[in-house]
Parts: C-alpha cells; sequence; structure tokens
C-alpha cells in the first residue's frame, strides 16, 4: 500500500532534549517535506526536500533540521526542543512526473508533539 | 500563489450533494485550483485538481468557472464520513523557480464541512 509513514504518532518530551520524528514514503517519491499545524495558524512548511541531498528551508524552518540521505527517508530533528514548538507535525511527498511538476500530494498521519 | 476564499462552515444532509465554493479572484494563468480535506486531525487528503476543464474523479467533481475566478467541489452524495476541513488551494505545478518552493501548499483556513444524518 502506498503510504507516507511517520514516527512516532504521539511524543511528550521535557525542554532541551533532542528528539526526531521520522518519515518514509515508500512511493518513490523525489519530493518530500514537514509542515506543522497549529490553531489559527493552519499547515505551515518547516523544510522541504527535491531529492536526495538537497533540501531547503520552508516558512518556519527555525529551531528544525532535516536530513535527505536516501529518498525514502526524510527525518526531522529537534536540536534542543522548546515549548513553542509544541504542534501537530505532517510529513508529506509528491512525485515529479519528470518535467519538474508534480500534482498531489501524500500526507502521513501526523505526529502530536508536546515539549515541557 | 494566489489568495483563495472560502465558506468558514457548511452543512449538508447525508446523501445529498455538497456543493463547496471557492473564490480566487487573482488567480494566474498557470495556476492550478486544487482540492484537500482533513479529517479531524489526521493528515490532509488531495481530492482533486483541474486547470480550467472541469474534472472529476472518484471522490469528487471540480467545476472552474469560465473567467477562473471561482471555483466549486461537488461531493454528488455525501457521508457522515465526509465531514471534514476542506481547503481549496491555488499553486503553480512547477516545484520550483529562482529558489522558491512552489511545491509548498499553502493551506488557509478552509470549509468545515458537517455532514449530518
Amino acid at each position: 500500500e502506498a503510504q507516507v509513514t511517520q514516527n512516532p504518532r504521539y511524543l511528550i518530551t521535557v525542554t532541551g532534549k533532542k528528539l526526531t520524528v521520522t518519515c518514509s514514503q515508500n512511493m518513490n517519491h523525489e519530493y518530500m517535506s514537514w509542515y506543522r499545524q497549529d490553531p489559527g495558524l493552519g499547515l505551515r512548511q518547516i523544510y522541504y526536500s527535491m531529492n536526495v541531498e538537497v533540501t531547503d528551508k520552508g516558512d518556519v524552518p527555525e529551531g528544525y533540521k532535516v536530513s535527505r540521505k536516501e529518498k525514502r527517508n526524510f527525518p526531522l530533528i529537534l536540536e534542543s526542543p522548546s515549548p513553542n514548538q509544541t504542534s501537530l507535525y505532517f510529513c508529506a511527498s509528491s512525485p515529479d512526473t519528470g518535467t519538474g511538476k508534480f500534482t498531489e500530494a501524500f500526507f502521513g498521519q501526523g505526529t502530536r508533539l508536546t515539549v515541557v | 500563489d494566489a489568495k483563495t476564499t472560502q465558506p468558514t462552515s457548511m452543512d449538508c444532509a447525508e446523501g445529498r450533494a455538497a456543493n463547496l465554493p471557492c473564490n480566487h479572484s487573482t488567480i494566474s494563468g498557470n495556476e492550478y485550483v486544487y482540492w484537500y480535506r482533513q479529517i479531524h486531525s489526521q493528515g490532509p487528503q488531495y481530492i482533486i485538481h483541474g486547470l480550467k476543464n472541469n474534472e472529476t474523479n472518484e471522490m469528487a467533481s471540480l467545476i472552474i468557472t469560465e473567467d477562473r475566478k471561482s471555483s466549486t467541489l461537488i461531493l454528488p452524495h455525501a457521508t457522515l464520513r465526509d465531514t471534514a476541513v476542506y481547503y481549496c488551494i491555488v499553486r503553480s505545478l512547477a516545484i520550483s523557480a529562482g529558489g522558491t518552493s512552489y511545491g509548498k501548499l499553502t493551506f488557509g483556513q478552509g470549509t468545515i464541512l458537517t455532514v449530518h444524518p
């Protein structure tokens, strides 16, 4: 089954303790991205990757890191989490149709992170 | 990306057609209209997209006006499981140009559709 898998689904952590949220897709998609969703602010893009070893900042990258060593994986790293990073996080992937364009995005089920 | 305007909420009776409007008066010629939905904090789900012709798939139909300034998503026979937030997004198909990520999806507040028995 084609899917984007995030882990963990729920996480409560303390301020300053490094954590990683994993994201894996089995559709051989080139484009992957991370969003966070907060009440009243909607979904905002954190980082994106157009292919292996190619990453770039989205709208709200501060406090986050990503890597894209393999095509299927795009982990989100919080080196020193703070309470303002408490949010619902989504990973998404999209295929490149071969002309630098893409159509639909597939989203993971989300990771609810609480930083205390 | 062009800005979109959607009603905050709508109701629909189960089994009836749900017609969700979207205004995008500043849409440019190379921008497509996309619809996604999000069911109660799950990951957003792609529904349909189109440029200027009406489109239909197994989930919904998309009607785009001739001037492309507005569109309507139609769920032909709404069920309780269609209760969700529906997002209308306009964007180019291009992944990037000049360092800008067109791959980014800009979600507004969407329309809360409630399907009732």
